[in-house]
């Protein structure tokens, strides 16, 4: 079965710092992977998503991320936070072959410092 | 395009009792996914439903059963209600393309349930 392992339940940063949020996944093949933001009290919106090709994946509001298969992570990245970043975010995975359901990371809340 | 609506935004139930949710897919989408989200966790799957058939389902107990509709829309029905129900339920919509290795989901803004 396939998993998702989010480190850092809650991460701050300043305003202007790197953010950095953490997710590996385990799978015996490479999942469709992909990043989620949920602000408070909305639904779910798509940050990226990798699925096959380059592996340095660009998402909206200046967030990328890069697979690594023989690190089975998929990590989430910033180069300068902004206050509006402040949210919760969800790795996701989407396993390959029949399977068609999301399973997702606990999540992890970002705070922005100002 | 309206993207995928949901409704209520908000229900309180009290133990015991049955609630319906609602879900209206995006323009174009045939397939509806629910999920529920405990506070303070990831949404976790509970079934899918694609051409008016539940295709999967994740690790849900029977109380909780679905139906779409021709028109794509789908219910999601919970009977003998729990606390442990109490949750924000997410519907997702996606379009089944023969031969794609995913379908991108594209969520509703959930509904909040409170069991008292």
């Amino acid at each position: 079965a396939q998993s998702v392992t989010q480190l850092g339940s809650h991460v701050s940063v300043s305003e202007g710092a790197l953010v950095l949020l953490r997710c590996n996944y385990s799978s015996s093949v490479p999942p469709y992977l992909f990043w989620y933001v949920q602000y408070p009290n909305q639904g779910l919106q798509l940050l990226l998503k990798y699925t096959t090709g380059a592996t340095l994946v660009k998402g909206i509001n200046g967030f990328e991320a890069e697979f690594k298969k023989s690190e089975t992570s998929f990590h989430l990245t910033k180069p300068s936070a902004h206050m509006s970043d402040a949210a919760e975010y969800f790795c996701a995975v989407f396993p390959s072959g029949s399977a068609r359901q999301l399973t997702f990371g606990s999540g992890t809340q970002l705070t922005v410092l100002p | 395009d309206a993207g995928v609506t949901q409704s209520p935004t908000h229900l309180i139930k009290t133990r015991g009792q049955q609630v319906t949710l609602r879900c209206s897919p995006k323009s174009g989408h045939d397939t509806v996914s629910w999920y529920q989200q405990a506070l303070g966790q990831g949404p976790q799957f509970i079934f899918q439903y694609y051409e008016e058939e539940e295709r999967q389902r994740g690790n849900f107990p029977d109380r909780f059963s679905g139906h779409q509709f021709p028109n794509y829309s789908s219910e999601l029905n919970v009977n003998a209600l729990l606390l442990g129900d109490s949750a924000l339920y997410l519907c997702a919509s996606s379009y089944i393309s023969v031969g794609q290795g995913y379908n991108e989901q594209f969520f509703g803004p959930g509904t909040r349930l409170t069991v008292l």
